[in-house]
């Protein structure tokens, strides 16, 4: 029953390094999602894949970058980590458009 | 612009009352709306999804409406538990919008005092 997994589920960064966030999906689904939760504000979506090897562009993907080499794994990169990164980190992954299922997040600061 | 307004932004009520959230959508083609809940700390959970044809859904004392016409829905809660506190978060999926076509409201941030 594990789901959607994230890691690490907390994580301090120095401005200008580099981290991979980690979002694997044991239900077989096609669709993974990749959030950003900041306070007070809505989900925006980074970046979205519909299946292993095609990924794409969300709401606000600058500064990110990501990998769907498996169904099961989407990775998030940050390169360059800068203050306005910080913020929570929602994995998701469902089939088709159907229900989205979230992983627990990451809270990343950039100090 | 598709959109997604939530109202109120926050609500404190006491244990046992019941209580009704708003969503306003500008979303079209219209596809399915859902609520998700989020605990603190943890990510969205769906309670419910509403399509076009359907303008009640319940679930345990969570009860969903959707007036497609006005492009609103509610989720009342009845009989509030303390567990009931968290956000509440429409989600607005519009028609053949694929992966990136769903929208999020901010939520509505939900307190339950005992």
């Amino acid at each position: 029953n594990a789901g959607v997994t994230q890691t690490p589920k907390f994580r301090i960064l120095k401005i200008g390094q580099s981290m991979t966030l980690q979002c694997t999906q044991d239900m077989n689904h096609n669709y993974m999602y990749w959030y950003r939760q900041d306070p007070g504000m809505g989900l925006k979506l980074i970046y979205y894949s519909v299946g292993a090897g095609i990924t794409d562009k969300g709401e606000v993907p600058n500064g990110y970058n990501v990998s769907r080499s498996t169904t099961e794994d989407f990775p998030l990169r940050l390169e360059l980590a800068a203050p306005s990164q910080t913020s929570v980190y929602f994995c998701a992954s469902s089939y088709g458009t159907g229900e989205a299922f979230f992983g627990q997040g990451t809270r990343l600061t950039v100090v | 612009k598709n959109q997604v307004e939530q109202s109120p932004q926050s609500l404190i009520i006491l244990e046992g009352k019941n209580c009704t959230l708003q969503c306003n959508y500008t979303v079209s083609p219209f596809s399915n709306l859902r609520w998700y809940k989020q605990d603190t700390g943890r990510g969205p959970v769906s309670l419910t999804i509403m399509t076009f044809s359907e303008n009640t859904k319940s679930n345990r004392r969570y009860t969903a409406t959707l007036d497609a016409d006005t492009k609103q829905s509610s989720l009342h809660i009845t009989a509030s538990q303390l567990s009931d506190s968290a956000s509440y978060i429409c989600v607005v999926t519009n028609l053949g919008g694929g992966a990136d076509g769903l929208t999020f409201g901010k939520g509505t941030h939900l307190i339950i005092q005992p």
